[in-house]
């Protein structure tokens, strides 16, 4: 149990396009979820909490209006990274909240390469 | 902004050894958890231990957390090629659940 899944695994896209990535809880609903994003050999640095229902609050520095998030249901968190430039391409990681334990439950990731 | 520094930053040891990571974080925390990510993929929880504990152990791995020194260790024993990989602690530092990552450490176990 406690599965979350992410899609697309990998995108690659041209610079100034928008790019939407899925986050979903398989098997439980969560109400919460996290993005990170993680560039290569270092660590995930958190991005945003996404809650379901209402606006993501956004860790200072990452720019609300160019990476979008949606939290629609409880099963499912989107992020939109709009006009993608290639300084985004990263590895995106989603996690959702499973309560009561209140444990993180990670997605595979997602990685964005911007041309 | 990470919470703290993870040294070293890689670690290369013989299949059978012993491996040990360290964590250091700056702020007081609920608990710190420590995870695992190979190479490109998604990141595997390994184990959770709370402010209040001071060791903790899951097969082969023993945490221990010194909260007055803001720090904790990771130990593998009897590592196995299959533990090369990339190891992360993480802190939780309030109610919000927010995890925030150390540098992590870069682990290679030569067969």
């Amino acid at each position: 149990g406690a599965v979350v899944s992410q899609h697309p695994s990998w995108v690659i896209c041209k610079s100034g396009t928008s790019v939407k990535i899925e986050c979903r809880s398989l098997d439980f609903q969560a109400t919460t979820m996290f993005w990170y994003r993680q560039f290569p050999k270092q660590s995930l640095m958190l991005m945003a909490t996404s809650n379901e229902g209402s606006k993501a609050t956004y860790e200072q520095g990452v720019e609300k209006d160019k990476f979008l998030i949606n939290h629609a249901s409880l099963t499912l968190s989107t992020l939109t990274v709009t006009s993608a430039h290639p300084e985004d391409s990263s590895f995106y990681i989603c996690s959702a909240l499973l309560a009561p334990r209140n444990e993180q439950f990670f997605g595979p990731g997602t990685r964005l390469t911007v041309l | 902004s990470q919470q703290g520094e993870e040294d070293p930053q890689a670690l290369s040891i013989q299949e059978g050894e012993n491996a040990t990571m360290n964590c250091s974080y700056k702020t007081s925390i609920n608990n710190l958890q420590w995870y695992r990510q190979n190479s490109g993929r998604g990141l595997v929880h390994l184990i959770l231990i709370r402010s209040n504990e001071r060791e903790k152990h899951s097969g082969r791995l023993r945490v221990t957390l010194d909260t007055s020194k803001k720090s904790s260790s990771l130990l593998i024993t009897a590592s196995r090629a299959a533990d090369t990989a990339s190891y992360f602690c993480a802190t939780e530092v309030d109610s919000s659940y927010k995890l925030i990552f150390g540098s992590g450490t870069r682990l290679l176990v030569r067969p």
